[in-house]
């Protein structure tokens, strides 16, 4: 079983849907929990992370976190064309004491915004 | 503005060869990462770098190598390359204390024949 899973999609939904992407995990030892966006052709850029059960609000994108269930979601409000990329979660373990962290990622969700 | 570059966005090589990917970053950042993307799997960690002449083994590991001689630049190598390497080949950097932001390069494309 992986460590994280994410449905792949691909998912496509029309301009100004609600969209939501999800991501479960079995690690209790994650700490903190991100989501990057990857646009064709790019590397991945973080959209923003969490640390806590609860929600995060950062304009359009709301990042959710449920630890006792594992779960954490992204939800993009009023989506628009410019949001068509692929979504990575990702989830943050120490290995070592001073503080370094290595990133555990899921296997992103490609969508698609239709105009 | 923050920047990882890496030294090529394709590569065609033949089985066998011996492949250098090079990844510079500007921000001076300890951390250092190398991952392969491929469809269905996401991103692997390959190896990592704490800093300078150090190395760590990410999860993938196996035909693979990786040098740090200078802060700035962690190089990947394939000792001999095979078509099972064919992949996306993604950089990454960070700072320790904000160590869950990595800034990633563009990505090398890799096609081994």
């Amino acid at each position: 079983q992986k460590e994280v899973e994410q449905d792949p999609g691909p998912l496509s939904v029309p301009e100004g849907a609600i969209v939501s992407l999800n991501c479960t995990y079995s690690n209790s030892a994650f700490q903190y929990f991100m989501w990057y966006r990857q646009y064709s052709r790019k590397g991945p850029e973080l959209l923003m992370y969490t640390y806590s059960s609860g929600n995060k609000e950062d304009g359009r994108f709301t990042a959710q976190v449920d630890k006792s269930s594992k779960y954490i979601s992204l939800f993009i409000r009023d989506s628009q064309p410019s949001d068509s990329a692929t979504y990575l979660c990702a989830m943050s373990s120490l290995i070592s004491n001073f503080g370094n962290e290595k990133l555990t990622f899921g296997t992103g969700t490609r969508l698609t915004i239709i105009p | 503005d923050v920047k990882v570059t890496q030294s090529s966005r394709y590569l065609v090589k033949r089985t066998g060869e011996k492949v250098f990917l090079e990844c510079v970053q500007d921000m001076d950042h300890e951390n250092m990462f190398w991952y392969r993307q491929d469809p269905g799997l996401g991103l692997r960690l390959i190896y990592f770098s704490y800093d300078v002449k150090m190395k760590e083994k990410g999860d993938i590991p196996e035909g693979y190598s990786v040098s740090r001689e200078k802060k700035e630049r962690f190089s990947l190598i394939l000792e001999s390359a095979s078509t099972n390497q064919t992949s996306m080949y993604l950089c990454a950097s960070s700072n320790p204390m904000g160590g869950r932001t990595q800034y990633f390069g563009p990505g090398t494309r890799l096609l081994v024949l």
